[in-house]
């Protein structure tokens, strides 16, 4: 069966400072990746996705990055945090091409940025 | 820019009472909409995918309907239970003619049923 790990579970994080979400999916391959953030009050916003290794599409412009270095690997990235980077950022995962199957997400990390 | 609407915000509700709540999509280039049920401390979970207009689908005490020609989608829940608590996201699959496209996501439906 496929399950999905995102670490660490909470972050809190000085503004100015970096960093790195980690999100690996186990028992698929070439799955679509995917980074939501819901920030306070707000829905569930896409951030990234992903089609494959190496292959990254932003769906808003910001102060974050993501990279796939290997297949069920999807890293979200920020040379310095701001204030409004806080939120829940929530990895999922769906089988490659199909629109009609259930998105599967991870635990997710709530950031705190102070 | 497409929106995916939810209503109501919020809801109160009382154990055994029936509930429902709306999702407004664009009825233009649809492909699916997907419903999930988002508790709190935990990550969303699919209840349903649908496609077809007039599709009708059911777990247990839930159930969903789907009219792709308007552009809405209805959650009904019978007999409301505590353990029915949780956000119920609706997320909107746009035609892009073969290409991926994204879900989008409404802002949910936040149902919290009293003992």
């Amino acid at each position: 069966s496929q399950t999905i790990h995102q670490w660490p579970a909470t972050l809190v994080q000085p503004v100015g400072s970096p960093l790195s979400l980690e999100c690996t999916v186990e028992g698929t391959s070439n799955p679509n990746l995917y980074w939501y953030r819901q920030a306070a009050g707000r829905g569930l916003q896409l951030l990234f996705y992903s089609v494959g290794i190496g292959q990254i599409s932003s769906e808003v412009p910001q102060n974050l990055s993501a990279s796939r270095p290997q297949d069920r690997q999807f890293i979200l990235s920020s040379k310095k945090l701001l204030l409004s980077d806080s939120g829940f950022y929530l990895c999922a995962w769906m089988t490659s091409g199909r629109r009609v199957d259930e998105q599967f997400f991870g635990p997710g990390t709530r950031l705190t940025v102070l | 820019i497409l929106n995916v609407e939810q209503s109501p915000q919020s809801l109160h509700v009382q154990e055994g009472d029936s509930t429902n709540f709306t999702c407004s999509f664009p009825s233009s280039n649809f492909y699916a909409l997907h419903w999930y049920r988002w508790e709190t401390a935990k990550s969303p979970e699919a209840l349903f995918v649908m496609t077809l207009n007039g599709d009708e689908k059911k777990k247990g005490r839930i159930s969903a309907t789907l009219n792709t020609k308007e552009g809405y989608s209805y959650l009904y829940i019978k007999g409301s239970q505590p353990e029915d608590s949780a956000t119920y996201l609706c997320a909107f699959y746009m035609n892009y003619g073969g290409s991926q496209g994204n879900l989008i996501f409404g802002k949910g439906t936040k149902l919290s049923v009293k003992p």
